[in-house]
């Protein structure tokens, strides 16, 4: 039974590029969550998907979209990157009673 | 507003000894509670939840937690660790109702736990 996986593994980009990232969650779960891991810090919230829509939003810019489609995989934009969005982009999927489960995240690296 | 505080940015421990790693949260409402653990290069990995009911939680990889609501604390403890615990270990604590799929994670800075053989 696959766990949640991400793809790509590794993404390195320049100030202002666009960005997405994918994720497929665990085998019967619905909800999506993502997360921002910046070096030395907890992860951070930045949205919640679920019936392919967003349920939920931490402090985080409109540069930062995602979608959810019907198979409950979801995509993480992110538009006009900055230095600061240097950092390890986690998703995890969830259904109901089930705690949180993580992908092992995408490293993204802002030139 | 949910959060939680992990006081120790690290904790050293012998092999074979028992080892404990704080947390302590503030929530409104009954707290749903988890700990994870994250090696390098990876993912984070479920260790364990409160819910409700028993003081004590037991987990994978023989950790347990110590659920105390006059304490507003959810300590990780083990009775011997290994080397192999080396890692980064977070608290957290979940908004909305647990009946719900719904709900974000609220996350410590994270315990760097290093077991020396």
């Amino acid at each position: 039974d696959a766990g949640v996986t991400q793809s790509p593994t590794h993404l390195i980009k320049t100030r202002g590029q666009q960005v997405t990232l994918r994720c497929s969650p665990k085998s019967g779960h619905d909800t999506v969550s993502w997360y921002q891991q910046a070096l030395g810090q907890g992860p951070q919230f930045i949205f919640q998907y679920y019936e392919e829509e967003e349920r939920q939003r931490g402090n985080f810019p409109d540069r930062f979209s995602g979608h959810q489609y019907p198979n409950y995989s979801s995509e993480l934009n992110v538009n006009a990157l900055l230095l600061g969005d240097s950092a390890l982009y986690l998703c995890a999927s969830s259904s109901l009673g089930q705690p949180q489960h993580f992908g092992d995240g995408t490293r993204l690296s802002i030139l | 507003a949910q959060s939680v505080a992990q006081p120790e940015d690290q904790v050293n421990v012998a092999e074979g000894n028992p080892l404990t790693v704080k947390c302590t949260y503030s929530v409104s409402g009954n707290p749903y509670l988890f700990w994870y653990v994250q090696y390098p290069n990876r993912g984070l990995q479920f260790l364990l939840k409160y819910i409700t009911g028993d003081n004590l939680v037991k987990g994978s990889y023989g950790f347990e937690a110590e659920f105390n609501k006059s304490q507003t604390s959810f300590h990780l403890k083990k009775p011997s660790a290994l080397v192999s615990d080396s890692a980064l270990y977070f608290c957290a604590v979940r908004d909305l109702d647990r009946g719900s799929t719904l709900g974000r994670l609220y996350f410590g800075r994270g315990t760097q736990l290093t077991v020396w053989p």
